[in-house]
């Protein structure tokens, strides 16, 4: 079945870096726009990244540009959020997304846990 | 930017109530607004796409419409499984998505 599977989050220090992975099955990856979304305790959803499905274009939220990094590997179905230079605000559940289309649903990972803190 | 105003910020409802969210686009975004539920520690669920099409297997008492940049989630009647929180979300393919602030509809 189509399935996103998040990994790599933890505890990081302020000013440290963490890479996210999110591995997808059950559909044709590089056929789809990927995206992470956040979502910080008790708050709300808020977009991070894009990425398109042949991975030449890309575009980030205003707070992390420039710190994070989107990219995706299609010939192993696996995309990659890497954040540098993390703040305590960057602390969030964070969600891997595939865009609908072709009739077929958006589908959302079940995310992975980032906390940022000294 | 496009900015989603959403309201209210929190809804307190009866089972069997109706219940309206509202989300205001800060410019027309044609029909492209979906709205989510979303439960605690859960990933946010699909209930609506394009304005007011209803995603398989949602229950009919959700709909949604659209009236120039102010889109509606109504449910009608409440059922018990619909307290938790409702985003809207403006969406195209291969750009950046802009999310609501959230309703929470409590009991």
């Amino acid at each position: 079945q189509v399935q996103l599977v998040e990994s790599g989050g933890g505890v990081v220090q302020p000013g440290r870096s963490l890479r996210l992975s999110c591995v997808a099955s059950g559909f044709t990856f590089s056929s789809y726009g990927m995206h992470w979304v956040r979502q910080a305790p008790g708050r709300g959803l808020e977009w991070v990244a894009v990425i398109w499905y042949d991975g030449n274009d890309k575009y980030y939220a205003d707070s992390v540009k420039g710190r994070f990094s989107i990219s995706r590997d299609n010939s192993r179905n696996i995309m990659h959020l890497q954040m540098n230079s993390l703040r305590v605000e960057d602390t969030a559940v964070y969600y891997c997304v595939r865009e609908s289309g072709g009739g077929d649903s958006v589908v959302w990972g079940q995310g992975t846990l980032v906390t940022v803190s000294s | 930017d496009i900015q989603m105003t959403q309201s209210p910020s929190t809804l307190s409802a009866s089972v069997g109530d109706r219940v309206t969210i509202t989300c205001r686009a800060s410019q027309s975004i044609s029909r492209w607004l979906a709205w989510y539920q979303q439960k605690p520690g859960k990933a946010p669920k699909l209930l609506i796409y394009k304005a007011s099409t209803l995603e398989n297997g949602v229950p009919s008492r959700f709909s949604g419409s659209e009236s120039g940049t102010e889109f509606t989630l109504t449910i009608s009647p409440l059922q018990p499984d619909d307290f938790a929180t409702y985003y809207c979300q403006h969406y195209q393919s291969y750009s950046p998505w802009t999310f609501g602030q959230g309703t929470k509809v409590e009991i």
